[in-house]
């Protein structure tokens, strides 16, 4: 069964205050590997897919990476604006190629 | 690009009754999923659509929870009856389909009383 643990819970940070978020997976044969951010009431926005180990992304202050068991998402002096549930989902292969979320870190940055 | 569209965004019903969602993906998306997610937990798959076919709904409880997909392209889901652990935001995410990321709808959330 295709699970996905991500840590912190919880993060708070100061402003600039540079941080990671874990994402830990087991999956059977990884055909991708989703991040997403969620602001209270929305659905999840798409970030960033990672889809081998070694492969980084980058978005403004927010930089993903990705290895064979886990992937971090690098927040670099961040904003009160970032501030959010950050989910890390992935999908297996396989006929279906669910996709297959975590908890989240909720992630706040104070002024 | 019109983005998925979902609704109603809220709904109240008592316990027994029965609700409907309906959800129309972005235009094209050959996948449709159908998420619920409880407050402080991430999404949790309940049906996946390929065009108008169920690909996957093993966590769908069928005994209550129905879902259809029209014509491959809008779709809706059906609680009934609907009990209190039913309480959550039901989410609707659409994909061109393959290994392609999934976008999300606003959401419908449910409370039950």
């Amino acid at each position: 069964e295709d699970q996905v643990t991500q840590s912190p819970e919880a993060l708070r940070l100061q402003e600039g205050e540079s941080s990671s978020l874990n994402c830990s997976y087991t999956v059977s044969g990884l055909r991708g590997l989703f991040w997403y951010r969620q602001d209270p009431g929305k659905g999840p926005e798409f970030l960033f897919t990672l889809y081998s180990a070694g492969e980084e992304k980058e978005k403004e202050r927010l930089k993903a990476t990705l290895t064979k068991k886990e992937s971090f998402l690098h927040i670099t002096a961040p904003k009160p604006e970032d501030s959010a549930t950050y989910l890390c989902a992935v999908r297996a292969s396989g006929s279906a190629r669910q996709l297959t979320f975590g908890s989240g870190t909720q992630l706040t940055v104070l002024p | 690009e019109a983005g998925v569209a979902q609704s109603p965004r809220y709904k109240i019903i008592e316990k027994r009754q029965s609700v409907a969602f309906w959800c129309n993906p972005i235009s094209g998306h050959a996948t449709l999923y159908w998420y619920q997610q409880i407050l402080g937990q991430g999404p949790k798959l309940l049906i996946q659509f390929q065009n108008n076919g169920v690909v996957d709904d093993s966590q769908l409880p069928k005994d209550r929870f129905s879902a259809e997909r029209l014509k491959g392209v809008d779709s809706t889901l059906k609680i009934q009856p609907a009990k209190l652990e039913d309480s959550a935001v039901y989410l609707c995410a659409s994909s061109p389909g393959g290994i392609a990321e999934a976008f999300f709808g606003q959401g419908t959330r449910l409370t039950v009383v």
